[in-house]
């Protein structure tokens, strides 16, 4: 069984500039949630799909945004890049009815210069 | 409120056993979650334990859980260099969703 797949694995950007990630869950799964990881804040909780429904918001600007698709693949978008939006991003899988397991990708690391 | 702490350093000898600590604040909390993170790497799942229980047992790995003070730990027998990572605990709030509250990671250091 395939594993959680995140693309690119890395990025490098201009500020202003924006930014599309992508995220395939683990077949079969329906929710999944992105999370922003940098030294400062640690792991934080960006949103959760389900079923091309945004279930769950955490606090981030309104710059943030994502969207999934029927296949359950799911995309995050930055607008307008500032330098603190380098991170590493991470998405996980789940199955989404009852949350037991959730799988990580190896997450996109993205640069913001 | 949703917080999670973690101490952040530990440091062990290859053979020893680990004990790394975790306290959450909710008390609706429905899953508590165990992950392993190395250098340049994603989140490995390692164990997690549903809030009606106390103990689970997975080969090396021991999660204790007292409700009562919102406290975790997991225990890692044997610990191996390879075991060298940031651990982060996690808990699921509303059991339905996939909105996870991370500690801060506790970096284990195993010297040989």
């Amino acid at each position: 069984k395939a594993g959680v797949t995140q693309t690119p694995r890395y990025l490098i950007k201009t500020r202003g500039q924006q930014v599309t990630l992508s995220c395939s869950p683990i077949s079969g799964h329906r929710s999944v949630s992105w999370y922003q990881q940098t030294p400062g804040q640690g792991l934080q909780f960006l949103f959760e799909y389900f079923s091309e429904t945004q279930r769950n918001k955490g606090n981030f600007p309104g710059r943030f945004s994502g969207r999934q698709f029927s296949n359950s693949r799911s995309e995050m978008n930055v607008s307008t890049l500032e330098l603190g939006d380098s991170a590493l991003y991470l998405c996980a899988s789940s199955p989404g009815d009852v949350n037991t397991e959730a799988f990580f990708g190896q997450g996109t690391r993205l640069t913001v210069v | 409120g949703e917080d999670v702490e973690q101490s952040l350093f530990l440091s062990v000898r290859e053979g020893d056993s680990s004990v790394i600590n975790c306290t959450y604040t909710d008390s609706s909390s429905t899953y508590l979650y165990w992950y392993k993170q190395e250098p340049g790497a994603g989140l490995q799942l390692l164990t997690y334990i549903f809030s009606n229980m106390d103990m689970k047992q997975d080969q090396r790995l021991t999660v204790l859980l007292n409700k009562k003070d919102k406290h975790l730990s997991l225990r890692i027998a044997d610990t191996q260099t390879g075991d060298s990572a940031i651990y982060f605990c996690a808990e699921s709030i509303q059991g339905n969703t996939g909105k996870l509250i991370f500690g801060q990671g506790t970096t284990l250091q195993v010297k040989p």
